[in-house]
């Protein structure tokens, strides 16, 4: 069974760069779509962006450039980078497997709550 | 961007009612990129039904979902107990940025 496991400071100082990582185990982390979602407390889901099994990526025009993803195949695990985070950052951060062609999530992670504060 | 709406955004059902939940789009888009999650609190959303109408493996037969262009929706036939919780309907088109729907709670009457 494919598990997803997220990983990262719980904290992040405003205009700083928050990085999560994602742990994939139970299934090989090529020939799928990695994904970050993110949900604001009380809110609802954002997708944040996405690499392909392409290794080409796409993004949210909302977070105007700040983001990054990545994939290291030898590590089996996916990487999110935001930078210049804001209070309005702070939410809960999932990662999340797509299908081989497709972006609707089967596996995800628990999630991991982010705090931008000072 | 798609935007989707969702409706009701609160529905009140006792166990056993059929529950019907709205997915409306800002525009069209193919029934094949159409997916329902269910999510409750604490947890991480869980897939109950991709390209408008196929069930995830091990979602119970209760859960469908259909439409097509711009109006979907997912029923719940007999709610059980088990189903209270938040919906959102996400669209996956050739198009990212993939969005959801804002939510819709059910909730026990």
């Amino acid at each position: 069974q494919v598990q997803l496991q997220e990983s990262g400071p719980g904290l992040v100082k405003p205009s700083e760069t928050l990085s999560l990582t994602c742990s994939v185990s139970g299934g090989s982390i090529s020939g799928f779509h990695w994904t970050w979602i993110r949900q604001p407390p009380g809110k609802g889901l954002e997708w944040i962006g996405s690499m392909y099994n392409t290794g080409s990526t796409n993004y949210n025009p909302s977070l105007k450039g700040r983001v990054t993803i990545s994939v290291d195949t030898s590590k089996s695990h996916f990487s999110l980078s935001l930078t210049s985070v804001t209070a309005a950052d702070t939410a809960v951060y999932y990662c999340a497997r797509g299908s081989v062609s497709s972006a609707y999530f089967y596996f995800w992670g628990q999630g991991t709550l982010v705090t931008v504060s000072s | 961007e798609i935007v989707l709406t969702q409706s009701p955004g609160t529905l009140s059902l006792s166990p056993g009612e059929r529950a019907t939940l709205s997915c409306r789009a800002s525009q069209s888009f193919s029934s094949a990129y159409l997916a329902w999650y269910q999510q409750k609190p604490g947890q991480a959303p869980r897939l109950l039904i991709y390209a408008a109408g196929s069930r995830a493996t091990g979602v119970p037969g209760r859960f469908s979902g259909s439409g097509s262009g711009t109006d979907f929706t997912l029923t719940i036939s007999r709610v059980e107990p088990e189903d209270f919780a938040m919906y959102y309907c996400q669209q996956y088109g050739s198009s990212p940025p993939y969005t959801f729907g804002q939510g819709t709670k059910l909730e026990i009457k």
